[in-house]
């Protein structure tokens, strides 16, 4: 069974950084794409960033480009977003997700990030 | 970026009623459109990718259709454990965007 696990979220105040992790079972971690995508309160989900197989490939929605970083690590089937900079808007449930080239078919229970003073 | 217009915005219908979603692109996307489901305080879930194909282990009430700018997501007979807000969602530009979504209810 494919299972995706996120943690790290919290409350951070407006500039400060937070690392979330997803860790990965069920499936070969390394054979695939993989994605975050958040979701603001009452609001749609937004696809955030994405990373291939062996990490030489990222992408990011253009409102965190320079203050998010995606990387993975196979060897733990971990993946991870380095959030820097943080705004009141990025306050989100963030969610990891696998991406069958952005057909996002497993997803995380998501965490929390919450970004006030 | 391509922007997904979803109507209506909510919907309350009955058990065993047929519920239709509209799903409109700001520009052509080809059938690069997938629709999700997503049940109270849970994660979104994959229901139909490319705008036809139904996802593995599916319940075949569900389908959906359409192609270019303006898309349909459809129920044909609605059950309760339906009750949730449903997406549609974009791939052929980058970045993939989502619609607003549709809240369904059970009257």
């Amino acid at each position: 069974e494919v299972q995706l696990v996120e943690s790290g979220g919290g409350l951070v105040q407006p500039g400060g950084s937070l690392r979330l992790s997803c860790g990965a079972s069920g499936f070969s971690f390394s054979d695939y794409w993989m994605s975050w995508v958040r979701q603001a309160p009452g609001k749609g989900p937004e696809w955030v960033a994405n990373i291939n197989q062996d990490g030489g490939e990222t992408d990011y929605v253009d409102s965190v480009k320079g203050r998010f970083t995606i990387s993975r690590d196979n060897a733990k089937n971990s993946l991870y977003l380095q959030m820097n900079s943080l705004r009141v808007e990025d306050t989100a449930v963030y969610y990891c997700a696998r991406d069958m080239t952005f057909r996002f078919d497993y997803w995380g229970q998501g965490t929390l990030v919450t970004v006030s003073s | 970026d391509i922007q997904m217009t979803q109507s209506p915005s909510s919907l309350s219908a009955s058990v065993g009623d047929r519920v239709t979603i509209t799903c409109q692109a700001s520009q052509g996307i080809n059938n690069y459109l997938n629709w999700y489901q997503q049940r109270p305080g849970k994660a979104p879930k994959l229901l139909i990718y490319d705008a036809s194909n139904l996802e593995t282990g599916v319940p075949s009430r569900f389908r959906g259709g359409g192609s270019g700018t303006d898309f349909t997501f459809t129920i044909s007979s609605l059950q309760p454990e339906d009750v949730a807000t449903y997406y549609c969602q974009q791939y052929d530009n980058l970045p993939p965007t989502f619609g607003q979504g549709t809240k369904l209810e059970i009257k």
